[in-house]
């Protein structure tokens, strides 16, 4: 059981806009700390996607974008692309805890 | 561009010490603007943060793994390491190395090593 929870999947139609959840609580999101968004291709190590919320590194598309509000955070896709098949972790910091957390992770799948 | 590199047994028998190093190149370790870090992923299941050090010495662990976990940093060699003692079949997982960004409202993995996977079994 993960502290952050994401839907286990989502799928979409190339070109469609697709989003995750990730739903926390008040000692990690609802806290005020930060949600980052990573993307794992099938047998690779993950690749950060999304920082601070809504920030993208350089090299990530604008296609990719991140919100946050209350207790939740979301990624969102638009413009679907086959590559974009992966899995998607959700992650922030937890008080109560004292570590890092991750939520359970999503796989997408382009239909 | 900063590169991590994890190398170490692939296999390790129950009850004895997983130990990991991570190489980083490209970039110094003691440059002061990341903590470096180990994530863990077991087969087919989500990402698990085990701890982070700092160049200076500082460590920070994952409390549920904490009396099992040591974390150092070499950086004359521009390397940290990770060990995990008394190990089960519960630590067999691909285990990636990871430098993060610390600030005020938590933390990033901003780059990471391709992983390598460590076996727990007799």
């Amino acid at each position: 059981q993960s502290v952050l929870t994401q839907p286990p999947s989502v799928s979409g139609a190339p070109g469609q806009r697709v989003t995750i959840s990730c739903t926390g609580s008040s000692s990690n999101i609802g806290a005020g700390y930060d949600v980052h968004w990573y993307q794992q291709l099938p047998g690779t190590a993950p690749k950060l996607l999304i920082y601070g919320n809504s920030n993208r590194p350089s090299g990530v598309p604008d296609r990719f974008s991140g919100s946050k509000s209350g207790t939740s955070a979301s990624l969102a896709i638009t413009g679907l692309q086959a590559e974009d098949e992966a899995d998607y972790y959700c992650q922030s910091y937890d008080s109560s805890l004292r570590k890092g957390v991750f939520g359970g992770g999503t796989k997408l799948t382009v239909l | 561009q900063v590169q991590l590199q994890e190398s170490g047994p692939g296999l390790v028998k129950p009850s004895q010490t997983l130990s990991l190093t991570c190489t980083v190149s490209g970039g110094s370790i003691s440059s002061g603007d990341y903590y470096w870090s180990w994530i863990r992923q077991p087969p087919g299941k989500g990402l698990e943060w085990i701890g982070y050090i700092y160049y200076s010495g500082s460590t920070y662990y994952n409390p549920s793994l904490k009396s099992r976990v040591t974390i150092s940093v070499d950086t004359s060699k521009n390397q940290f390491s990770l060990k995990l003692s008394s190990v089960t079949a519960a630590d067999t997982a691909v285990y990636y190395c990871a430098r993060a960004h610390y600030y005020d409202r938590g933390d990033y993995f901003a780059g990471w090593g391709q992983g390598t996977l460590v076996t727990v079994s007799s």
